[in-house]
């Protein structure tokens, strides 16, 4: 069974443009969840979705926005980069939405904002 | 808030020893449900090894066992016989207990080096 799948790797943009990542879950899981990580704020939770709808958020500026198609892939989107975006970005999914199973992650897309 | 406590920044332990990674969580819920990760530096989360604040044992997968203390709140790994392989950062995480979130808070993370 194929793993959560991350599009792209490494990605280099510059401050002022936008991104958008792409996540694949695991096939017959309907949520998908995003992190941040950073060296200096650890893993920071940015939003999640569960069914196409966003079902929490973390505190992140509205720059940060996502969404989760029907087939449950998801892409989060960033405007107007800032140095401080510079991350990795973690997609998780996970079965049930609920209770104990755990999140699966991907590999991550790596962002650098110059 | 939650919050979770890794104390160790780094820990270093030889081949086939066993080895104890440290975290300690703050939360006002009466149900959550404690993880660990390890983190090669290929950058993936790799899931290890869940407890439930209900579950009465503690959690074992293979040569991972959490040792659970509700009391202390604390869950601190276990790993048994460690292999070149366990050299990684890892995290303990917990979950939100209501409304089916999949939010996890983690912990900052702490770097095992296993030595041959």
């Amino acid at each position: 069974k194929a793993g959560v799948t991350q599009t792209p790797r490494y990605l280099i943009k510059t401050r002022g443009q936008q991104v958008t990542l792409s996540c694949s879950p695991i096939s017959g899981h309907r949520s998908v969840s995003w992190y941040q990580q950073t060296p200096g704020q650890g893993l920071q939770f940015l939003f999640e979705y569960f069914s196409e709808t966003q079902r929490n958020k973390g505190n992140f500026p509205g720059r940060f926005s996502g969404r989760q198609f029907s087939n449950s892939r998801s892409e989060m989107n960033v405007s107007t980069l800032e140095l401080g975006d510079s991350a990795l970005y973690l997609c998780a999914s996970s079965l049930k939405g609920q209770g104990g199973s755990p999140l699966h992650f991907g590999n991550g897309t790596r962002l650098t904002v110059t | 808030a939650q919050k979770i406590t890794q104390t160790q920044p780094g820990m270093f332990v030889q081949e086939k020893e066993a080895v104890t990674l440290d975290c300690t969580y703050d939360t006002s819920d009466q149900s959550y449900g404690l993880f660990w990760y390890k983190q090669p530096s290929s950058g993936e989360m790799i899931f290890l090894i869940y407890q439930g604040s209900y579950d009465e044992q503690n959690a074992t997968e293979g040569r991972y066992s959490l040792n659970f203390q509700k009391a202390r709140k604390s869950a601190n790994l276990v790993i048994s016989a460690s292999q070149l392989g366990d050299s990684a950062m890892y995290f303990c995480a917990m979950r939100e207990g209501q409304g089916g979130s999949e939010k996890l808070v983690f912990g900052k993370g702490m770097k095992l080096t296993v030595n041959p």
